[in-house]
């Protein structure tokens, strides 16, 4: 089955600086691989997502690249902000529709002000 | 629209008791995924059910069950808790209306309930 790695575990970044979360999968049949982002106290939130036939994405702030033949996909975070600091999860599923996500083990970001 | 709601929020229980959990998704969501957290393993896909039926089992024992009622609604079930099931249980709620615009069915997900196991 599907298993996705997720580097670094943690994170800490200055303020307005950028932050780049990495993230491998196993199964080359995956083809959606959303970014989830969770607040203290809080379930996961889908900040931003990417299929296998775009090789990136942007929505404001943050982008995510997707690499099918390195099978790895990347959040980036740019002008960081104090609000930005969570945990964010990764996950790719093999099948669009009805498989399960297999997410990785997140990593906490920390922005320092 | 409100969000997935999950009751309760906290639950302390003892070893060997059992449990259960409720969820209701968002008005409309047929489908209710149940994932377990813990700082270790991270988010693990429990199961999921559409329309009152099991679609999708991950890998925990049979001590892990649940149900989906005709209104969506769902609950699981941990029977004989053991101390490495104090975790936060998240139940995300889809709508497959939407994944024919989106691709894929996106997941929302509640509060999660917060279990401890003394």
């Amino acid at each position: 089955g599907e298993n996705v790695e997720q580097h670094p575990s943690t994170l800490s970044v200055q303020e307005g600086d950028s932050a780049v979360i990495k993230c491998t999968y196993s199964d080359s049949a995956s083809n959606y691989f959303p970014w989830y982002k969770q607040e203290l106290g809080k379930g996961p939130q889908l900040i931003i997502d990417i299929r296998s036939n775009v090789g990136e994405k942007k929505d404001q702030r943050i982008a995510v690249t997707l690499n099918k033949t390195a099978k790895h996909f990347s959040l980036h975070i740019t002008e960081t902000q104090p609000e930005d600091s969570a945990v964010y999860f990764c996950a790719a599923t093999p099948n669009s529709g009805n498989t399960p996500l297999v997410f990785g083990k997140g990593t906490r970001l920390s922005v320092i002000a | 629209k409100a969000g997935v709601t999950q009751t309760p929020r906290y639950l302390i229980k003892t070893r060997g008791q059992q449990v259960t959990l409720s969820c209701s998704p968002i008005s409309g969501h047929r489908s209710v995924s149940w994932y377990q957290q813990t700082p270790g393993q991270g988010l693990q896909f429990l199961f999921e059910y559409f329309s009152e039926t099991q679609r999708n089992k991950g890998n925990f024992p049979g001590r892990f069950s649940g149900r989906q009622f005709s209104n969506s609604r769902s609950e699981m079930n941990v029977s004989t808790l053991e101390l490495g099931d104090s975790a936060l249980y998240l139940c995300a709620s889809s709508s497959p209306g939407l994944a024919g615009v989106k691709g894929y069915n996106e997941q929302f997900f509640g509060p999660g309930t917060r279990l401890t196991v003394l």
